[in-house]
């Protein structure tokens, strides 16, 4: 099967400029997930969709970021106005499983967005 | 809430060592236990799960063994190579609402 597509691969932008992610997941998986990973660290959950509606979204700095999944399948990513901390890679994730299904046996994920603010 | 925690790197070992990362983990429930590779230039990739407590997952001759009375999943390997150089998070999943919190990783560095 496909793996989750995302695009572009890399991004470089300004700093208060705004810029948009996208992000196709696995066929008919109804869940997806945005993460950052900043270097040096592990990924961090941004924003949880389960088809076309929010499950999580405590992490996401809500005052620069927003993201959709307006039909349950495609889902983009913005940030606007960019900082220079927002440099990092911005994976999106997709699972069969969604709440209260188990057992959980991961997620696949895309090959992110490598995103450098100057 | 839920974390995971896990050695710091970088981890220098020399071809055929014997490697351990250690990793314990915080959950009010009985999560799902996991650990990721990053390749350098590439994606994360799934290594290896456990669902839950004495299970062990196993994957290209990486071991780990979900111990619930210690909380720890530690990630082993007999005899590393070079190829496994990369970075390894682990990482738990509450079934509940299946988000994945990750550690902050640990960089290998296996030398020829």
């Amino acid at each position: 099967e496909a793996g989750v597509a995302q695009s572009p691969r890399y991004k470089i932008i300004e700093k208060r400029q705004s810029v948009a992610f996208w992000c196709n997941p696995i066929s008919g998986h109804a869940t997806l997930y945005w993460y950052q990973q900043i270097l040096g660290q592990g990924p961090k959950l941004l924003i949880q969709f389960q088809n076309n509606g929010v499950v999580d979204d405590s992490q996401l700095p809500k005052d620069r970021f927003s993201a959709e999944r307006l039909k349950g399948v495609d889902s983009t990513l913005k940030i606007q106005p960019a900082k220079l901390e927002d440099s990092a890679v911005y994976l999106c994730a997709s699972t069969g499983g969604g709440q209260g299904n188990f057992p959980n046996y991961g997620y696949t994920f895309g090959s992110g967005t490598r995103l450098t603010v100057v | 809430g839920d974390s995971v925690t896990q050695m710091e790197g970088p981890v220098t070992l020399s071809e055929e060592a014997f490697l351990t990362i250690n990793c314990t983990y915080t959950a009010t429930g009985y999560p799902s236990l996991f650990w990721y590779v990053q390749y350098p230039g590439e994606g994360l990739q799934l290594l290896l799960k456990a669902t839950k407590a004495d299970d062990k997952g196993s994957n290209k001759g990486f071991e780990a063994t979900y111990r619930k009375e210690t909380t720890s999943f530690h990630l082993e390997k007999g005899s590393v190579q070079v190829s496994d150089s990369a970075v390894y998070f682990c990482a738990l999943s509450d079934r509940l609402d299946d988000k994945i919190i990750f550690g902050k990783g640990t960089r290998l560095h296996i030398l020829p």
